[in-house]
């Protein structure tokens, strides 16, 4: 399996807090994304980054935003998280443009 | 019209069977092509990528149809352990970078 960590696995907390998801890889990877999937909708793309520093917005960006200082960290910050964004929240890496992307694990996010 | 489309389903076949999944894209612009499972409450795993000339991985076989906008994916012999919900991806070019989209999936239910 591909050597990506998602922080933390899961999280529960209340509307207007702020929430930051770490997402860890040991590949060297490029590019690196940010997904949450929720019934009905299917994977959807919040944030992807092609580099350190590069980063740019996917489908689904409003509310959150996105740091990549390392190649290996890219996170995801709720600054003021809503009930509307509980959801699973999915981070991938992949090569290159074009190839296929691994999956982490996960978080489960419950903002109550 | 949505940008990537699947039939949800569920496809529900003995064990055995064959069943094929399609999945439609809207953008003739795209270029690259992938078949992932996702079981569960678990993270997607790459099960194939799709190729223009068609390509074959075992009991699975995935084909690209260009003029049509669709790519399909073949499953002979089926197994129990088959069952899953089957994710197209689709990634085409935005602004120099390559945005890959999900499609919601397919559900295949194999049975004894």
């Amino acid at each position: 399996d591909a050597g990506i960590t998602q922080s933390p696995r899961h999280k529960v907390t209340e509307t207007g807090t702020p929430v930051t998801l770490r997402c860890h890889q040991t590949e060297n990877h490029r590019y690196m994304y940010w997904y949450r999937q929720d019934p009905g909708h299917g994977l959807r793309l919040i944030h992807y980054s092609y580099g350190v520093k590069d980063t740019d917005k996917g489908e689904v960006s409003d509310g959150y935003s996105v740091s990549r200082s390392k190649t290996e960290d890219f996170l995801l910050t709720l600054e003021s998280a809503t009930s509307s964004q509980t959801s699973v929240y999915f981070c991938a890496i992949s090569e290159g443009q074009g190839q296929p992307q691994h999956f982490g694990d996960g978080t489960r996010l419950s903002i109550l | 019209r949505k940008e990537v489309e699947q039939d949800p389903g569920p496809f529900n076949v003995p064990e055995g069977a064959t069943v094929a999944f399609n999945c439609t894209y809207s953008n003739s612009a795209s270029q690259s092509f992938f078949w992932y499972r996702q079981d569960c409450r678990k993270e997607p795993k790459l099960l194939m990528s799709v190729y223009s000339s068609g390509n074959e991985d075992g009991r699975f076989t995935a084909q690209l149809n260009r003029a049509s906008q669709y790519i399909s994916l073949l499953i002979r012999d089926s197994k129990l352990s088959d069952s899953a919900t089957y994710l197209c991806v689709v990634t085409r070019i935005s602004g120099g970078s390559y945005i890959p989209t999900f499609g919601r999936g397919t559900s295949l239910i194999v049975h004894p």
